[in-house]
């Protein structure tokens, strides 16, 4: 069971790029997460997802978009970088967005130039 | 607006017994989830409170008080291998939240 895999796990981009960091969960949760964690922070959320189709923003979505075509699948596009968005992302599942607990891709550690 | 307030550092002695604390300023969330991070890892799940009082899970106890808006993290027997960052978090609204994360230290 490989629960929440994340690809890359190191990217560097040059301002301005574009990248998208994928997802994909088996374990058939309706519920899906992007973080960032800023070195010594906690994580802050970008989008979340109830479910196929349906995206919202989180507390820091500027310069990222999402899709969530099916329950498996949930990438993060950054259309432009910026050295901003230099940062580790997380994805994270959950089989309901309450009382469960989230589980936590290894992280992609994103370096903008 | 949605703020959890932790201490950002806590230093402990192996063996010993120590308490994170977490106070937030929201309403209307489900419940209070604990976090652990280990340098350079992912965060794993520890322990949800949904109802006020405390739930144990073998050296660890979380605790809620819906009243006080203050919840804790006790951390029993520590050993070396604690040594990592705790998260407190809310579930709300379809969204988990983090608080800024408590980094703690375990001396031998």
């Amino acid at each position: 069971n490989a629960g929440v895999t994340q690809t890359p796990k190191f990217r560097i981009l040059k301002i301005g790029q574009s990248m998208t960091l994928q997802c994909t969960q088996d374990m058939n949760h309706n519920y899906m997460y992007w973080y960032r964690q800023d070195p010594g922070m906690g994580l802050k959320l970008i989008y979340y997802s109830v479910g196929a189709g349906i995206t919202d923003k989180g507390e820091v979505p500027n310069g990222y978009n999402v899709s969530r075509s099916t329950t498996e699948d949930f990438p993060l596009r950054l259309e432009l970088a910026a050295p901003s968005q230099t940062s580790v992302y997380f994805c994270a599942s959950s089989f309901r967005g309450w009382n469960t607990e989230a589980f936590f891709g290894q992280g992609t550690r994103l370096t903008v130039v | 607006g949605q703020s959890l307030e932790q201490p950002s550092e806590v230093t402990a002695v192996e063996g010993a017994i120590v308490q994170i604390n977490c106070t937030y300023q929201t309403s209307g969330f489900y419940g209070l989830s604990w976090y652990q991070q280990h340098d350079g890892g992912a965060p794993t799940f520890l322990s949800y409170n949904a109802l006020d009082g405390l739930e144990e899970t073998g050296r660890f106890s979380s605790f809620l008080s819906r009243s006080d808006s203050y919840g804790y993290l006790l951390l029993q027997e520590l050993q070396m291998k604690d040594s990592a960052s705790y998260f407190c978090a809310v579930n709300r609204d379809d969204k988990i939240i983090f608080g800024k994360g408590t980094r703690l230290h375990i001396l031998p």
